[in-house]
């Protein structure tokens, strides 16, 4: 049970550049999330899925889009990078209140 | 909406010195309670839970016990270790939101244990 998995660890991006950031979890969880953390501050919620198909924004979805074609996966799309989106992003799987997390992505726009 | 005030940090403290962070929660529905701990670098991991009023959660000598009555959730540890340096957030998920069981983070605190 690999848990939670998040790539890539760290990723420096130009200023209008697009990336994926991946997400998989294999506990056949049905509930995945998006959060990002900024420096000194709590997590916010960018988007989540209830499901495979089903996609809803959270607190800060902007800039942002994301799929859920499967149980497993649940990809993170930044289409046009800000600086105001460098941040660290988790990936979170829930069932039942136990939400388990990744690593994170460290993000840095420039 | 849901919401968590953890108290204002950073905390320093000196190795084997008593520990509270304090945490209060706002919810409409019946939620359950975390701490998450986050060391340097690392991804978020979840410390002790709670899932309804009266449980104590516990684990790794930390300890934490939700009261209705106050809101609160207040993490609380007899004797830290420089071990345990790192931010601690408290959280809270409402399941019976749509979203299932979302997680409202609170803002965190660094705590810094020196020798």
């Amino acid at each position: 049970n690999a848990g939670v998995t998040q790539t890539p660890k760290f990723r420096i991006l130009k200023i209008g550049q697009s990336m994926t950031l991946q997400c998989t979890q294999d506990m056949n969880h049905n509930y995945m999330y998006w959060y990002r953390q900024d420096p000194g501050m709590g997590l916010k919620l960018i988007y989540y899925s209830v499901g495979a198909g089903i996609t809803d924004k959270g607190e800060v979805p902007n800039g942002y889009n994301v799929s859920r074609s499967t149980t497993e996966d649940f990809p993170l799309r930044l289409e046009l990078a800000a600086p105001s989106q460098t941040s660290v992003y988790f990936c979170a799987s829930s069932y039942r209140g136990d939400s388990p997390f990744g690593q994170g992505t460290r993000l840095t726009v420039v | 909406g849901d919401s968590v005030t953890q108290m204002e940090g950073p905390v320093t403290l000196s190795e084997e010195a008593f520990l509270t962070i304090n945490c209060t929660y706002t919810a409409t529905g019946y939620p359950s309670l975390f701490w998450y701990v986050q060391y340097p670098g690392e991804g978020l991991q979840l410390l002790l839970k709670a899932t309804k009023a009266d449980d104590k959660g516990s684990n790794k000598g930390f300890e934490a016990t939700y009261r209705k009555e106050t809101t609160s959730f207040h993490l609380e540890k007899g004797s830290v270790q420089v071990s345990d340096s790192a931010v601690y957030f408290c959280a809270l998920s409402d399941v019976y939101e749509t979203s299932g069981s979302r997680l409202t983070f609170g803002e965190g605190t660094q705590l810094t244990v020196n020798p």
